[in-house]
């Protein structure tokens, strides 16, 4: 079937500097997608998320850009520090999948390491 | 957000044997609970979706009758791994969801190694 999937497995980044993270999908009925953020031996921890019907969302220190007409995701984090340094996926659904309105499970892409070096 | 629980956070088992994950949400109530598996350096894969008081939906490969899940409550579902074999050695993650897309919230997961 269709997944979600990264350009890069790993990403170094020098602390203080802004860091890019790319997803591609390939699903063309996707329209919501989430960025996770996932450290060793623990859960994905939900970061931001962005509708189709919009192509930026800022949170605190984080962006997602979203391009529907190449399917492509992006997660931007400025300033990196120490703790940024984990594994990001990005997830999508489409409303063709949803029950009624919920949640609805998620397909997740491969992930990026991101590594902060000092 | 909403504070998801799984227990037992590790367990180790006898090839042949069973386990039962417990996945809880603290303070709201889940309509539905997922289930993803995650092997090492790979990505979260749904297996299946529970919604309280009905049968769950597998995902397409992951066997039903080996990976049994009950959701008995709005905030309790368990998933058990049926005669575990090494190859079912897997880091397993609930998340609760609401009565929204946007809300669903992941467990902590439980680290699962069968010998």
């Amino acid at each position: 079937g269709e997944s979600v999937g990264l350009h890069l497995p790993t990403l170094s980044v020098q602390e203080g500097d802004n860091s890019i993270i790319n997803c591609a999908y390939s699903n063309s009925a996707s329209d919501y997608f989430i960025w996770y953020k996932q450290e060793s031996g623990k859960g994905p921890q939900f970061i931001i998320d962005i509708r189709s019907n919009m192509d930026k969302r800022q949170g605190q220190r984080v962006t997602v850009l979203l391009n529907k007409t190449v399917k492509h995701l992006s997660l931007q984090i400025a300033a990196t520090q120490p703790g940024d340094s984990a594994v990001y996926f990005c997830a999508e659904n489409n409303d063709l999948a949803s029950s009624g309105g919920g949640a609805d499970g998620l397909t997740f892409g491969k992930g990026t390491h991101l590594i902060i070096q000092p | 957000g909403a504070v998801v629980s799984q227990h037992p956070s590790r367990v180790i088992c006898k090839s042949g044997t069973s386990v039962k994950i417990e996945c809880r949400s603290l303070d709201f109530q889940a309509t539905t609970m997922f289930w993803y598996r995650q092997f090492p350096k790979q990505s979260l894969m749904l297996m299946a979706t529970s919604n309280e008081g009905s049968k769950a939906t597998y995902e397409q490969g992951v066997e039903k009758d080996k990976f049994l899940i009950n959701h008995a409550s709005l905030t309790l579902s368990t998933l058990t791994v049926t005669s575990a074999h090494p190859e079912d050695s897997s880091f397993y993650i609930c998340s609760a969801g609401g009565a929204s897309r946007e809300t669903q919230y992941f467990g902590p997961g439980t680290r699962l190694l069968v010998l």
